[in-house]
């Protein structure tokens, strides 16, 4: 089973901000939360990644609860082109390999 | 800088049928991964190679499906014989080392439809 969770489904107005929560309450100190997303057609691609401090790219920005028990993935102005599905998931560093458990993720609509 | 590889996009079969996919991963990357995603799922990890060793396969039916990657580069998956359920796509993923060992870099999949 996953160890996150996140709702099925989420939309969003065109160049409006868009905040995808993701719940991950048996996360431990070693795990550092990823989010990928998946467009139409094409494989999943890298977004962002955290440890305990808020994270920013050029994609997206990764504001990550005090405690880590849940963080979520902000789209600062949703395009056409962020409509996909969004997955979060949990990668434990400390080991030489790790489990990879995608869930079902979100998949978010923009409205223009 | 390429990106992951792989072939064919669509392979249309029929059941009990054998049908193989091919990975080329990102140079350089030890780690390779292949996921089984059905319609709706998010992608299922199938198996890990690190080099040309395996290191988890607990969610590949064995008695079906089989990998390999040989001299630690390019890997293929095979399936013998088909059956309706493992109609999906097939995903290769490899990943670095160091700082960004955990990054999955992704091909864009081969569709598999068992009629």
């Amino acid at each position: 089973d996953a160890k996150t969770t996140q709702p099925n489904s989420m939309e969003s107005n065109e160049e409006e901000p868009v905040h995808l929560p993701c719940n991950h309450s048996t996360i431990s100190g070693t795990d550092y939360i990823h989010w990928y997303r998946q467009l139409p057609s094409q494989g999943p691609e890298y977004v962002i990644h955290g440890l305990t401090s808020n994270v920013n790219n050029r994609m997206a920005s990764l504001a990550i609860a005090e405690d880590r028990k849940s963080s979520t993935l902000i789209l600062h102005r949703a395009t056409l082109r962020d409509a996909a599905v969004y997955y979060c998931i949990l990668r434990d560093v400390a080991t030489s390999y790790d489990k990879v458990i995608f869930g079902p993720g979100t998949s978010l609509s923009v409205i223009p | 800088e390429a990106g992951v590889a792989q072939s064919p996009r669509y392979k249309i079969i029929e059941k009990r049928q054998s049908v193989a996919f091919w990975c080329n991963p990102i140079s350089g990357h030890a780690t390779l991964y292949w996921y089984q995603q059905i319609l709706g799922q998010g992608p299922k990890l199938l198996i890990q190679f690190q080099n040309n060793g395996v290191v988890d396969d607990s969610q590949l039916p064995k008695d079906r499906f089989s990998a390999e990657r040989l001299k630690g580069v390019d890997s293929t998956l095979k399936i013998q014989p088909a059956k309706l359920e493992d109609s999906a796509v097939y995903l290769c993923a490899s990943s670095g080392q160091g700082a960004a060992k955990n990054i999955q870099y992704f091909g864009a999949g081969t569709r598999l439809s068992v009629l």
